[in-house]
């Protein structure tokens, strides 16, 4: 089953626009963190949010989490084409040390 | 990059065969993981280990083996393969427990006929 589910599924902006997604879970973590997938390639991790932390930053990356609504979105300002990619969210259950918890994704389009 | 590779990088073989994906890390870590990528499921865990000789099943381990005689390398075994284990399977190291990052390697593509 999956902890964390990614919205939109989809989405396509023009390059220079920022770029909301955003991942919802059901149960306590003891961290987030959002990977990036080229199309035929494995996952980079972008960042790590840990839950007592409201909110990080990386270069244009902008991560924020909301326990109380069990919530966590990532905003890529000033997007570019090479961010076209599928992101997703891993959440790390509390309960669970070993083992991430993952999304079905959003697929990123950054139009040129 | 992380010093993770993956063996057979692309694979197609028949229903009934038995298949062993490899995966070799150059950095150490302690942990790794196998999952497996399908559309519309993100990424599933289908066994990990936390160290030589020490592996536990992860969410979708039926049909799946493992074995990890050396820290570097981690071995997927499917006994006997079915149409249903078609996907990408991709191998992740961690230094610590998954509280931490994971480094991912290109991954595999297994089709099963």
């Amino acid at each position: 089953s999956q902890q964390g589910e990614e919205d939109p599924q989809a989405l396509s902006i023009q390059e220079g626009e920022n770029a909301t997604m955003n991942c919802s879970y059901k149960t306590s973590i003891n961290n987030l963190q959002w990977y990036r997938q080229n199309s035929g390639r494995g996952l980079v991790h972008l960042i790590l949010i840990r839950s007592n932390e409201r909110e990080k930053h990386s270069g244009r990356l902008r991560v924020t989490l909301d326990t109380s609504k069990k919530s966590s979105s990532l905003l890529i300002t000033a997007s570019r084409a090479a961010d076209t990619a599928s992101y997703f969210c891993a959440t790390v259950l509390m309960d669970s040390n070993y083992q991430l918890i993952w999304g079905a994704g959003t697929k990123l389009i950054i139009k040129p | 990059d992380a010093g993770i590779t993956q063996s057979p990088r692309h694979k197609v073989t028949e229903t009934g065969t038995p298949v062993t994906l490899r995966c070799h890390q150059t950095e150490n870590h302690r942990y790794m993981y196998w999952y497996r990528q399908d559309p519309g499921h993100g990424l599933r865990l289908i066994h990990y280990s936390y160290g030589v000789k020490d592996t536990d099943k992860g969410e979708v381990s039926d049909g799946y083996s493992v074995s990890r005689s050396k820290t570097e390398d981690f071995l997927l075994t499917l006994e006997s393969a079915t149409s249903s284990q078609t996907s990408v399977y991709f191998c992740a190291i961690s230094e610590r427990e998954a509280i931490n990052e994971q480094f991912f390697g290109p991954g595999t593509r297994l089709t099963v006929l």
